[in-house]
């Protein structure tokens, strides 16, 4: 089990440009997670897949982000026309539906800076 | 909605004294409880959780937490801490009943700065 992983780890870009981060979850882990952690404050929930179906969005994913899980394993956030705000850690979680009570196993996350 | 609050952004404590970290949470619903660490530049690692029965609940590195229902609290404790312990820390709830998403609700953190 070689836990969550997220690429890349840091990632440093101009405003108004394009970014996809890319999450892989723990094998068989059905239930994906994404947060957003700004600096001094705990992570955010963005959005939540349950196999390849996001079922719930948070109103803090504008229309500039998109979040996809094609087969139900890896995931990518892509955000569009980045902006200064937009820079933070992003965070992806796994879990397994129902096992105790989905604990939620983090991923090392991806640093965002927008110039 | 539910909430979480970490009155104390730093807490600072000398090598192998004990340490407690408050954590307080508002609920209209039951809830789980979870302490996150999260150490410098890294994700966040699961240090322990109450889902149910005794209100006591042991975690990885020495820790403990006690839920406390009426006080709506879920303190975490070290008898004696390292300076390894030099951390933050993230108390977090979720809906008991949350349907499907049992989404993670996040103080802001308690900064642990262990000294020699």
């Amino acid at each position: 089990d070689t836990g969550v992983s997220q690429d890349p780890r840091h990632k440093i870009t101009k405003r108004g440009q394009n970014v996809t981060f890319r999450c892989d979850p723990i094998s068989e882990h059905n239930r994906l997670y994404w947060y957003r952690q700004t600096l001094g404050q705990g992570p955010e929930f963005l959005t939540y897949f349950q196999n390849e179906a996001q079922l719930e969005k948070s109103r803090l994913l504008s229309d500039r982000f998109s979040a996809e899980r094609p087969k139900g394993s890896f995931s990518t956030l892509e955000i569009q026309r980045t902006e200064q705000g937009d820079s933070a850690m992003y965070l992806c979680a796994s879990s397994i539906a129902g096992h105790q009570t989905d604990t939620q196993y983090f991923g090392p996350g991806t640093r965002l800076t927008v110039l | 909605a539910q909430s979480v609050t970490q009155l104390d952004s730093q807490v600072p404590v000398f090598e192998e004294a004990p340490v407690e970290l408050r954590c307080n949470y508002s609920s209209s619903v039951s809830v789980y409880l979870f302490w996150y660490v999260q150490y410098p530049n890294q994700g966040l690692q699961l240090l322990l959780k109450y889902l149910s029965g005794s209100t006591l609940v042991k975690g990885i590195n020495g820790f403990e937490a006690e839920f406390n229902k009426s006080q709506t609290s879920f303190h975490l404790r070290k008898p004696s801490v390292h300076i390894s312990d030099t951390a933050e820390y993230f108390c977090a709830v979720s809906d008991r009943y949350g349907g499907a998403t049992n989404k993670l609700i996040f103080g802001t953190g308690t900064l642990l700065a262990v000294q020699p």
